[in-house]
């Protein structure tokens, strides 16, 4: 079974711009989450999504949203980049919403802001 | 503010050796507990869960629950250079769905 997918792996953006990023779960894995990963901060959580819905939210600005698809894949956005942004974006998938156990982590996206 | 305590390391065990690395969380509902290891340059990958108190073994690896005094380990046995890692702790809040994370004790085996 293929594993959790992100696209891109390596972004650079400039101090103002926003960023998409993509996520393909393991197949029949219905929720997504997101984790900024920084050497200071570590992992942290951003928010998760189950059936299309967001179901829970970590402590980040608003600039930071999401979405996901009928097909479980999900994109996140962070619109007007600041330095602080730069980051190792993972996203990981469950086979359940509330109640998931076990999640097994994409390989991350860079993100480098300029 | 939940939290997720780790020492930081670096850890340094010689080959063949036992590993023991220790976590502490804050929320004391919390149901689900798990561990990661993450190499340099890559992201983490399960390596065990655990939901009840007492001992769970997998290979050369067995993580050790205690509620009462919220406090996770994972023990390494005849730990191996490929072991050499940040190790992270990970604690399922027990009102949502998040993950919280420890920032990860960094294991160095040498050889």
């Amino acid at each position: 079974k293929a594993g959790v997918t992100q696209t891109p792996r390596y972004l650079i953006k400039t101090r103002g711009q926003q960023v998409t990023l993509s996520c393909s779960p393991i197949s029949g894995h219905r929720s997504v989450s997101w984790y900024q990963q920084t050497p200071g901060q570590g992992l942290q959580f951003l928010f998760e999504y189950f059936s299309e819905t967001q179901r829970n939210k970590g402590n980040f600005p608003g600039r930071f949203s999401g979405r996901q698809f009928s097909n479980s894949r999900s994109e996140m956005n962070v619109s007007t980049l600041e330095l602080g942004d730069s980051a190792l974006y993972l996203c990981a998938s469950s086979t359940t919403g509330q109640g998931s156990y076990e999640q097994y982590f994409g390989p991350g996206t860079r993100l480098t802001v300029t | 503010q939940k939290e997720v305590e780790q020492n930081s390391g670096p850890l340094s065990v010689p080959e063949g050796a036992i590993a023991s690395l220790n976590c502490t969380y804050s929320d004391r509902g919390s149901q689900s507990f798990f561990w990661y290891r993450q190499y340099s340059g890559k992201s983490p990958e399960l390596i065990m869960s655990i939901y009840s108190n007492g001992d769970k073994e997998d290979g050369r690896f067995t993580a050790q629950l205690n509620k009462a005094s919220q406090y996770v380990s994972l023990l390494i046995r005849d730990s191996q250079p490929s072991d050499s890692a940040t190790y992270l702790c990970a604690v399922k809040d027990a009102a949502g769905t998040a993950l919280i994370f420890g920032k990860g004790t960094t294991l160095s085996v040498s050889s």
